[in-house]
């Protein structure tokens, strides 16, 4: 399969614990995106690399989350100190590197925080 | 005001009609636009793309900008249950960020 991979598929973690959240792009894409959604929302944006450089964040990205893609491949998301507003499905999406490209989707990471 | 709106529906068409979504966007300097489908609790699939004012068509699907209007349309043809999903525009706004609508819940009925 060489669609966009994301790991892990559910995180279910208690309020206060740090979570971390795995993604691999289409190999050949050099643009990755963190977006969250919401139920009955459409996806946010949060976040951007250009193969290892971050360009772009969202204000809707605090100072808890930091999001990184050190060699240009995958990309790691983390949240510290999650609160119960955190909880929603955190997508990753790729493409090639021009904005007007479309984006392709992981099946995103479902996370509920008790 | 939101950069895509979308009228949240829920819309329902019998099996066989056409059914018909509307997303309106708020940068005039936009120019690339997306209709993505979200069946419920999974990720939003590409259906298509346009950049070009006029028609796009792939098979059942048929996508329509009028950059004057600020309006994007899909059109699906001989709608099928299986096409009930949510339907999510987005847009490329002048400062290169993308944006989605939040959605139009789309029903067919066998």
């Amino acid at each position: 399969d060489t669609g966009v991979s994301q790991d892990p598929r559910h995180k279910i973690t208690k309020r206060g614990q740090n979570v971390t959240f795995r993604c691999d792009p289409i190999s050949e894409h050099n643009r990755l995106y963190w977006y969250r959604q919401t139920l009955g929302q459409g996806p946010e944006f949060l976040t951007y690399f250009q193969n290892e450089a971050q360009l772009e964040k969202s204000r809707l990205l605090s100072d808890r989350f930091s999001a990184e893609r050190p060699k240009g491949s995958f990309s790691t998301l983390e949240i510290q100190r999650t609160e119960q507003g955190d909880s929603a499905m955190y997508l990753c999406a790729s493409s090639l590197t021009h904005s007007n490209q479309p984006q392709h989707f992981g099946d995103g990471t479902r996370l509920s925080i008790l | 005001q939101k950069e895509v709106e979308q009228n949240s529906g829920p819309l329902s068409v019998p099996e066989g009609a056409i059914a018909s979504l509307n997303c309106t966007y708020s940068d005039r300097g936009s120019q690339s636009f997306f209709w993505y489908r979200q069946y419920s609790g999974k990720s939003p699939e590409l259906i298509m793309f346009i950049y070009s004012n006029g028609d796009k068509e792939d098979g059942r699907f048929t996508a329509q900008l009028n950059k004057a209007s600020q309006y994007v349309s899909l059109l699906i043809r001989d709608s099928q249950p299986s096409d009930s999903a949510t339907y999510l525009c987005a847009a490329v706004n002048t400062g290169n960020q993308f944006y989605f609508g939040t959605g139009t819940s789309l029903t067919v009925i066998p």
